[in-house]
């Protein structure tokens, strides 16, 4: 266990549909992470959030919305989804944010597939 | 903007047998260079890592080796063993402060024969 738990850990939703996927860090970290594992494509990073601030957003398109309460705690809301949007979702904790290089502790991931 | 380049994509080696995954970047201002082992089922798990001013780091059976000319970084185990079949991801990381890219390559599935 890397102290950095998703759920759930599977998902499976209509374009229509909204969802939530939770992330829960217990390491006492100040930076979360959301990144998008796709087949045959490299991880990417999608948000950063350092204190409870959003200080990346990649250009990701706005059906997905991250929002973190508190430094344990990191939630990405979903909504009107695409097909290309399945991929596995990881979150991950640092103690300090990017470009800090402080080590990343990921989660296992929600496997999401959009119909 | 930075590209990395992570070969081969696929890795077969006996037990006991050294493994070379190698990772090229782009962008000769990348300053850090970590290397992730992502097991079936779980997320990424930082392994070793480099930074730019460094040309060697070793930890136990791992390695990384940093070349800044030829812009290129390797990750070497030797005496591989079965637990060690993973993913393996390569990632850079170039710029600071609020202007900074993260960058992954594809990844190399390693799978060690007993």
């Amino acid at each position: 266990e890397t102290g950095v738990t998703q759920t759930p850990r599977h998902l499976v939703m209509g374009m229509t549909n909204k969802k939530s996927l939770k992330c829960e860090q217990h390491l006492g970290h100040n930076a979360m992470y959301w990144y998008k594992q796709s087949a045959k494509k490299p991880l990417e990073l999608m948000f950063v959030y350092n204190f409870k601030e959003q200080t990346e957003n990649n250009s990701v398109p706005s059906r997905f919305s991250p929002e973190c309460p508190n430094s344990s705690h990191l939630f990405l809301h979903l909504h009107t989804l695409q097909p290309e949007d399945s991929a596995l979702y990881l979150c991950a904790s640092s103690q300090e944010a990017l470009p800090r290089t402080d080590t990343q502790y990921f989660g296992p991931g929600t496997r999401l597939t959009v119909l | 903007g930075e590209n990395v380049e992570q070969h081969p994509s696929t890795l077969s080696v006996q037990e006991g047998d050294s493994a070379v995954i190698k990772c090229t970047y782009s962008d000769s201002a990348s300053n850090y260079f970590p290397w992730y082992k992502q097991e079936l089922g779980k997320g990424p798990q930082l392994i070793i890592d480099i930074r730019s001013n460094v040309g060697e780091k070793k930890d136990q059976r791992i390695a990384v080796t940093l070349n800044k000319t030829a812009k290129h970084f390797s990750l070497h185990i030797t005496e591989t063993q079965p637990e060690d079949s993973a993913v393996y991801f390569c990632a850079a990381i170039v710029g600071g402060g609020s202007n900074y890219k993260l960058t992954f390559g594809k990844g190399t599935l390693l799978t060690v024969n007993p």
